[in-house]
């Protein structure tokens, strides 16, 4: 099983809103990361946990808050969004966080921010 | 600064025929180089991937080509099919940098029948 599954598909969110994505595997994998994908453009990595410790924050804002509670969840929680930050919200989980780890990635979360 | 190129950013084939992905990088500490495809609604999955000690690596109709001189890479896709119509990327990444996978801007292709 390869699966990464993200919840939820689609979000509508105000700008003074606060709501969370969630995202979970189930194969041990020790490393999980989120991505903010813009339509036709590739995904931007946003942070890296390693062993449930955040260790790459890609000098993003702090409206975005990364949670790992245990090593299969993570999450990501929004507050006063603005509209640009309208994307796909993409979560990925590897093995470790060496280069020859494969990441397996969600299909996404879709948001939407009014 | 776009630490890798890749081009064109469109391309169409006809179903039969060779479909050929461009990347170029700048960063001599790369030294992993995955392609992933990424269909409408769905995330990014990975395809194929090389080390730059490798000239040339094949599984199935995917291909690529390393060249660690040129700072170049490339995916042929041999006997196109029309359910090869997705978007490919791309990357690239570094061994002292967590894993960090650097993308391409991304190629979007459609064969037709």
């Amino acid at each position: 099983d390869t699966e990464v599954t993200q919840t939820p598909k689609h979000l509508v969110m105000g700008m003074t809103n606060k709501k969370s994505l969630k995202c979970e595997q189930h194969m041990g994998h020790r490393a999980m990361y989120w991505y903010k994908q813009k339509a036709k453009k590739p995904p931007e990595l946003m942070f890296v946990y390693s062993y449930e410790k955040l260790s790459i924050n890609e000098s993003v804002p702090s409206r975005f808050s990364p949670e790992c509670p245990n090593s299969s969840l993570l999450n990501l929680h929004l507050h006063a969004l603005q509209p640009e930050d309208s994307a796909l919200y993409l979560c990925a989980s590897s093995q470790g966080v060496q280069p020859k780890n494969i990441q397996y990635f969600g299909a996404g979360t879709r948001l939407s921010v009014l | 600064q776009q630490q890798v190129k890749q081009s064109p950013q469109s391309l169409i084939v006809q179903k039969g025929g060779i479909s050929i992905i461009n990347c170029a990088y700048e960063n001599t500490a790369f030294d992993y180089f995955p392609w992933y495809q990424q269909f409408p609604g769905k995330g990014p999955a990975l395809l194929i991937a090389i080390r730059p000690d490798v000239s040339e690596k094949k599984e199935g109709r995917f291909t690529i080509s390393f060249n660690k001189s040129a700072k170049q890479f490339s995916l042929h896709i041999m006997d196109s099919q029309p359910g090869d119509s997705a978007t490919y990327f791309c990357a690239a990444s570094r061994g002292n940098a967590g894993n960090m996978l650097t993308f391409g801007g991304g190629t979007r292709l459609m064969v037709k029948p």
